[in-house]
């Protein structure tokens, strides 16, 4: 399965200020997911980043607030702006490869704001 | 709206012994149910997928079964070992048409193996 790496692995972060998250791959995948972890609460996806194309945001996600790129098949990059505390949270990027293949996800990205 | 129930929230047992965590969902066109292993501070891993025709599955230790006609999966771990300790997440997947798959995700288990 594939390796994926994100950076960084957690971050403390004040109010207003924006974050980039990075995620790698180690081999090149069809769809690249981003999503959010909430204390107590299942995984939430965010939105579907597109290779070449703006990303597919979930109802409740903007792209203003979570700007996304995909500039390849193996790196992807979610942007969490003007941070606000409700923000801190746990964000995981997840990869598969088409349709009904398994998921694979990242360690996250742990992140906190003042 | 598709929903995906695991119980108990959270769950303590004693090295050795064995347990059962719980999934129902209500998730349509069902396409097929897996769990996940989440270790604190790291991602999801996959452990076992079902599908529709499936009713058992083992990865090891673990064994999950599917009763698409109630709607329910269990994950039995038998003979718990520390490294058990983790968040248990049950995940159905749906079609939703043009070849995508839409997941709906279960608030996951937590269970504690203790010496």
């Amino acid at each position: 399965s594939a390796v994926i790496s994100q950076k960084p692995s957690r971050d403390i972060c004040q109010r207003g200020t924006s974050l980039t998250i990075q995620c790698q791959v180690d081999s090149q995948v069809t769809m690249m997911f981003w999503y959010r972890q909430q204390p107590g609460q299942s995984l939430t996806l965010i939105a579907t980043a597109n290779q070449g194309s703006e990303a597919t945001y979930e109802s409740g996600f903007v792209i203003d607030k979570f700007p996304i790129s995909r500039p390849n098949l193996t790196f992807s990059t979610l942007t969490v702006s003007n941070m606000s505390p409700e923000d801190s949270s746990i964000y995981l990027c997840s990869v598969k490869d088409s349709g009904n293949q398994p998921q694979h996800f990242g360690d996250g990205t742990r992140l906190s704001i003042l | 709206k598709n929903q995906v129930e695991q119980s108990p929230q959270s769950l303590i047992i004693l090295e050795g012994k064995n347990c059962t965590l719980q999934c129902n969902y209500t998730v349509s066109p069902f396409s097929n149910l897996r769990w996940y292993k989440q270790d604190t501070g790291r991602g999801p891993v996959s452990l076992t997928i079902m599908t529709f025709s499936e009713n058992t599955k083992s990865n090891g230790r673990y064994t999950a079964t599917l009763d698409a006609d109630t709607k329910q999966s269990s994950l039995h771990i038998t003979a718990s070992q520390l490294s058990d300790s983790a968040s248990y997440i049950c995940v159905v997947s749906a079609y939703s048409g043009a070849g995508s798959y839409q997941l709906t995700f279960g608030k996951g288990t937590k269970l504690s193996v203790i010496p």
